[in-house]
């Protein structure tokens, strides 16, 4: 089966302060996903990287960053948090289908999610 | 742009009873198809993916989906609620047209009344 993990389920941080969402996929994936989960807006996309040191803005970058160092690993980073952001993140991993294929196309495997309330 | 709307953002039903989650996707060309299922505090789980082989797509926990090209829906359905199916359930998009992205709709709540 595959394994995504988050690094916390419940998170509270102060506004201004660096925040760093951790996430770890175990079935070699390429393709790593961070999104946020507001109700009524479903899921949007913050960013997501298609391989090592690789990453692509989403829809919804602005406040956020991301650090891909290694293939397992995929980190969000909110350099100076602040209420708005307060949500429920969500990361995400899938395989790459190949050459020729589109690469976040595959089904995406989810960890259980981060509630961040930021105060 | 590819876009998947769900229709309902609250649905009740009795155990039991049919379930119908609706899902109309916008595509110019026929996309990955997919339904995930969330329950409280916790992450996405996929119930079932379409991907242009069957066009009845047949789930985990007994749910099936149909692909209606014509329609372009992919509505969710079950025949027999059960009190556990009550959960929050995402439709989404990928595939050709959709600039190498995933899109989810905004979700459907689902409520099991005993």
């Amino acid at each position: 089966d595959v394994k995504v993990t988050q690094s916390s389920r419940y998170l509270v941080k102060r506004t201004g302060e660096k925040v760093f969402l951790e996430c770890v996929q175990d079935m070699d994936h390429e393709n790593m996903f961070w999104y946020r989960q507001d109700p009524g807006l479903g899921l949007r996309l913050i960013y997501f990287s298609y391989d090592v040191k690789m990453k692509e803005k989403g829809d919804i970058p602005e406040g956020y960053s991301v650090s891909r160092e290694k293939k397992e690993r995929f980190s969000l980073i909110l350099e100076s948090a602040s209420t708005n952001q307060t949500s429920m993140y969500l990361c995400a991993s899938s395989t790459h289908p190949g050459a020729g294929g589109l690469r976040s196309t595959d089904t995406q495997y989810f960890g259980p999610g981060t509630r961040l309330t930021v105060l | 742009a590819q876009s998947v709307t769900q229709l309902g953002s609250h649905v009740s039903v009795s155990e039991g009873a049919l379930v119908l989650l609706r899902c109309n996707y916008s595509s110019s060309v026929p996309p990955y198809l997919f339904w995930y299922v969330q329950y409280p505090n916790q992450g996405l789980q996929l119930l079932l993916k379409y991907t242009s082989a069957a066009t009845l797509v047949k789930g985990i926990n007994g749910f099936e989906a149909e692909f209606k090209k014509s329609e372009t829906s992919f509505h969710l359905t079950k025949p027999s609620a059960h009190m556990s199916d009550a959960a929050e359930y995402f439709c989404a998009v990928s595939g050709p047209g959709t600039g190498n992205q995933f899109y989810f709709g905004t979700g459907t709540s689902l409520t099991v009344i005993p």
